[in-house]
């Protein structure tokens, strides 16, 4: 149970797209499309905002967008706001009833 | 309203046990599967463990196999978490997290548990 590879931090101006990688193995990402994304704030629990690769849950805006090639899931957050300034994990199922997470990408709004 | 309302934790010297209560209400709980999933202080998320709806099928992180058991009482609308041989390691906030297809929709406010001597 390897964690998935999260690049550690990612910035971009306001209104513009930033993607952030998530690197599994034929095991995880590569082998299910049962990832999913969580925002987390600092002092709050995480918040689902992607799931099953790119389905959003209710709520969510369609600015975050989630796809996934071979082992490498992404998550594309369009037209940059403040207010997603936060920490971003990704998660796979694994099979076997085990999941993994990524390490973490914290986003800055510059 | 979808409620999660973790419980049990403190602080306990190494080598020692815990039981962690997830109470749940706003929703199906005994159709639902559960989660445990951790954050030691300014770490990341580490999924810890897995329970199905009617408690038959289990799953561990390596890092607790062995020490931690999960359990689910669907009468009382609770999931446990039963932790023994505890480590330093272990110390993090302990959230539970209801399942939806495979991935973890609604989240509690967590449970702090410290390992130390």
């Amino acid at each position: 149970q390897s964690a998935l590879t999260q690049p550690p931090s990612a910035s971009g101006s306001p209104g513009q797209s930033v993607t952030i990688s998530c690197s599994g193995t034929s095991s995880d990402v590569g082998n299910y499309n049962y990832v999913s994304w969580y925002q987390q704030h600092p002092g709050k629990a995480p918040k689902l905002i992607i799931y099953e690769v790119s389905r959003r849950p209710s709520g969510v805006p369609d600015r975050f967008s989630g796809s996934k090639s071979g082992n490498t899931a992404s998550l594309t957050v369009s037209g940059l706001q403040a207010e997603d300034e936060s920490d971003y994990y990704c998660n796979s199922y694994a099979g076997s009833n085990l999941w993994v997470f990524g390490g973490g990408t914290k986003l800055t709004v510059l | 309203e979808v409620q999660l309302v973790e419980s049990g934790g403190g602080l306990v010297r190494p080598g020692g046990s815990l039981r962690l209560s997830c109470a749940a209400s706003g929703f199906t709980f005994s159709s639902s599967w559960i989660h445990w999933v951790r954050q030691a202080p300014g770490k990341g998320l580490i999924w810890v463990a897995h329970i199905n709806s009617d408690g038959s099928g289990t799953g561990y992180a390596d890092s607790v196999k062995g020490r931690f058991t999960i359990s689910r009482d669907n009468a009382m609308n609770t999931v446990f978490l039963q932790m023994n041989s505890l480590r330093a390691e272990d110390t993090a906030l302990y959230y539970c997290a209801r399942d939806r297809a495979f991935a973890f929709d609604f989240w509690g406010q967590g449970t702090m548990v410290t390992v130390s001597s």
